[in-house]
């Protein structure tokens, strides 16, 4: 148990679907994060927020839409998202003063587009 | 661009021997962590290292940072079954934005 969860654990949906991937931490943090972890690849930085604020969007495709209402919870809308974005997708949070960047990460979504 | 390299990719091992994983940089880190990964879970944190030359030990492993900050091992003494999973690294550039860059991870194999 590191602090962080996330819901759902998995996830199947069509390409014409619309979910929502949650994500919760009770840490105290003030800086969230969306990762997509694919096979063979690095961890895939996708979203950064600081203080409620999106500080980065490394490039990601609009059918991702990032939602964050207050630092303990991240969402990550999907839409019409295709068969290459299924992957494992992993929420973080770190304390916004730095201390070395150390993150904690939620169990992750495992994420199907059929 | 920064990038982390990790070798190897795949180890699998006896249980009861010792090893080495790497993880390399042409790039200097403010500091650099190492995670381990079981199936269908997320990234654990194990250890930061910080300094240049850092050494830190957690129980039988045992972590080094390179003196010029780009590179770091990892070393397991006896390991054991549970020691499986992926071995990820990941580097801190210092910068106000909190991002860390992570190489592709080192599965490990323990086997009884």
């Amino acid at each position: 148990e590191t602090g962080v969860t996330q819901t759902p654990r998995h996830l199947v949906m069509g390409m014409t679907n619309k979910k929502s991937l949650k994500c919760e931490q009770h840490l105290g943090h003030n800086a969230m994060y969306w990762y997509k972890q694919s096979a063979k690849k690095p961890l895939e930085l996708m979203f950064v927020y600081n203080f409620k604020e999106q500080t980065e969007n490394n490039s990601v495709p609009s059918r991702f839409s990032p939602e964050c209402p207050n630092s303990s919870h991240l969402f990550l809308h999907l839409h019409t998202l295709q068969p290459e974005d299924s992957a494992l997708y992993l929420c973080a949070s770190s304390s916004a003063e730095g201390l070395n960047e150390e993150q904690y990460f939620g169990p992750g979504t495992r994420l199907t587009v059929t | 661009t920064q990038l982390l390299e990790q070798s190897p990719q795949f180890l699998s091992i006896q249980e009861g021997e010792n090893l080495t994983v790497y993880c390399n940089s042409s790039s200097v880190f403010s500091s650099l962590q190492w995670y381990r990964q079981e199936p269908g879970e997320g990234p654990v944190l194990l250890v930061t290292v910080v300094t240049g030359g850092e050494v830190k030990k957690l129980k039988r492993l045992t972590f080094q940072f390179g003196d010029a900050r780009k590179d770091s091992s990892l070393h397991i003494t006896a390991a054991q079954p549970g020691d499986t999973g992926l071995y990820l690294c990941a580097g801190a550039d210092g910068g106000s934005n909190y991002k860390l860059t992570f190489g592709k991870g080192t599965l490990l194999t323990v086997n009884p």
